[in-house]
């Protein structure tokens, strides 16, 4: 079974500053999808980043964007500019590469709750 | 865009008592979530459905049912309410698997008392 591990429960950040968001994962599959969301305080969790692991280039969206090194299993992500509008917590997340629909669910890491300083 | 709505965003329930808690998504997804989050514990998947009538269990379906009646409507059943089942219940869907995202709903938090 794959696991997801976020060994950072916590992290903070000085606003416009960058932070970085580790997450590892174990699998023995060489196709799979790992994705970060977030979840602000009493908030829906929404997408943040996906990316494929056939990919070699790492995924960016705007401030947001991932270091991922396929051998070490290892799958940050970095904000950039930090703005108040990013706390919550950050959940990583993998998904087999499979076709049949028991591929399709998620295994998430148990969370960084990132506070953002003014 | 896509929504995903949950009966109730909070509900208190006695220990025993049967619990419905109701999962609506309108994008014609084909898989449907159940999740259960905790603190320190993230989220961990009760149970999945990737078709109508369909189910399947995920990593801690012990106390928990559903039923997949129509495409659009996932229900999370808790047949005798225990006060360890107190947690945010997360419902989420997609259209697909592979980097197709998850789209959840607001949540509905539960205390069994």
């Amino acid at each position: 079974a794959q696991t997801v591990t976020q060994s950072q429960p916590e992290m903070s950040v000085q606003e416009a500053e960058t932070v970085t968001l580790s997450c590892t994962y174990d699998t023995s599959e060489s196709d799979y999808y790992l994705f970060w969301y977030k979840q602000p305080p009493s908030r829906q969790m929404i997408l943040v980043i996906r990316q494929e692991a056939y990919k070699q280039q790492n995924a960016t969206e705007n401030r947001f964007s991932v270091n991922f090194q396929k051998a070490a299993k290892s799958f940050s992500l970095k904000i950039s500019d930090s703005q108040l509008g990013d706390a919550a917590m950050y959940f990583c997340a993998y998904r087999s590469g499979g076709v049949t629909g028991s591929n399709y669910k998620l295994t998430f890491g148990k969370g960084t709750l990132l506070t953002v300083n003014p | 865009d896509v929504k995903v709505t949950q009966s109730s965003r909070y509900l208190v329930k006695r220990t025993g008592e049967k619990v419905f808690l109701e999962c609506v998504q309108d994008m014609d997804h084909e898989n449907m979530f159940w999740y259960r989050q905790d603190p320190g514990l993230g989220l961990r998947l009760i149970y999945f459905s990737y078709d109508v009538k369909m189910k399947e269990k995920g990593d801690i379906p012990e106390g928990y049912s559903v039923s997949r009646e129509k495409k659009e409507r996932f229900s999370l059943i808790l047949e005798s309410a225990s006060t360890n089942q107190t947690s945010m219940y997360l419902c989420a869907s997609s259209l697909t698997g592979g980097s197709d995202e998850q789209y959840f709903g607001p949540g509905t938090r539960l205390t069994v008392t």
